[in-house]
């Protein structure tokens, strides 16, 4: 059980280069959430799925886009990358039980650097 | 809209005496509460969570919480600092009940500790 996973851990980029992060989990959870991390910002929400092929809005999710083709990953992409965009990305994953919250449960981080 | 405010942004403790960190949330209803910690190049962890019940939470490595409704607080401790407690750590709240919203999270910007030896 490895829980969740994030590829890749490190990446540098130039401006206007385009990637994807991927996250994937094993442990059958419904909801899936990407979030950047930044000095003195905490963790901000970029998107979030609630199931596979259906996706959402975070609170930053400009410049960015996500899918959610099978349930156990969750795809974040950046079309053309900006020095703003230089963050650590977490991914995590969470499921409910009759509408309650549990636990989110987080990768280990991708840290990405756009020149 | 929810809110958490997480005073001090760095905490500097002693081994051996009392780590305690501050968190505040603004929410129109009392909201289910987190704190995660993350040591140094990894992801985040949940170390306790408050949802309904009890109001003092025990999580791990000895560290506990007290969700008081009338002060919006949610503040973080332990009794005796260990040096593998440096970390930093972040309060998160989530709406309640049963309706879309409760699978979000909102975080606070993070608290620091360090642990002197």
């Amino acid at each position: 059980n490895a829980g969740v996973t994030q590829t890749p851990k490190f990446r540098v980029l130039k401006t206007g280069q385009s990637m994807t992060l991927l996250c994937a989990q094993d442990m059958n959870h419904e909801y899936m959430y990407w979030y950047r991390q930044d000095p003195g910002m905490g963790l901000r929400l970029i998107h979030y799925s609630v199931g596979e092929g259906t996706t959402a809005k975070g609170e930053v999710p400009d410049g960015y886009n996500v899918s959610r083709l099978k349930k156990q990953n969750f795809l974040l992409g950046l079309e053309s990358a900006a020095p703003s965009q230089t963050s650590v990305y977490f991914c995590a994953s969470s499921y409910t039980t009759e509408g309650f919250f549990y636990e989110q449960f987080f990768g280990p981080g991708t840290r990405l650097t756009v020149l | 809209a929810q809110s958490v405010t997480q005073l001090g942004s760095h905490v500097s403790v002693s081994e051996g005496a009392l780590v305690l960190l501050r968190c505040n949330y603004s929410s129109s209803v009392p909201p289910y509460l987190f704190w995660y910690v993350q040591y140094p190049n990894q992801g985040l962890q949940l170390l306790l969570k408050y949802t309904t019940g009890a109001t003092l939470v025990k999580g791990i490595n000895g560290f506990e919480a007290e969700f008081k409704k009338s002060e919006t607080s949610f503040h973080l401790t332990k009794p005796s600092a260990h040096m593998s407690d440096a970390a930093e750590y972040f309060c998160a709240v989530s709406d309640p009940g049963f309706n879309f919203g409760n699978e979000k999270l909102t975080f606070g910007t993070g608290t620091r500790l360090t642990i002197i030896p």
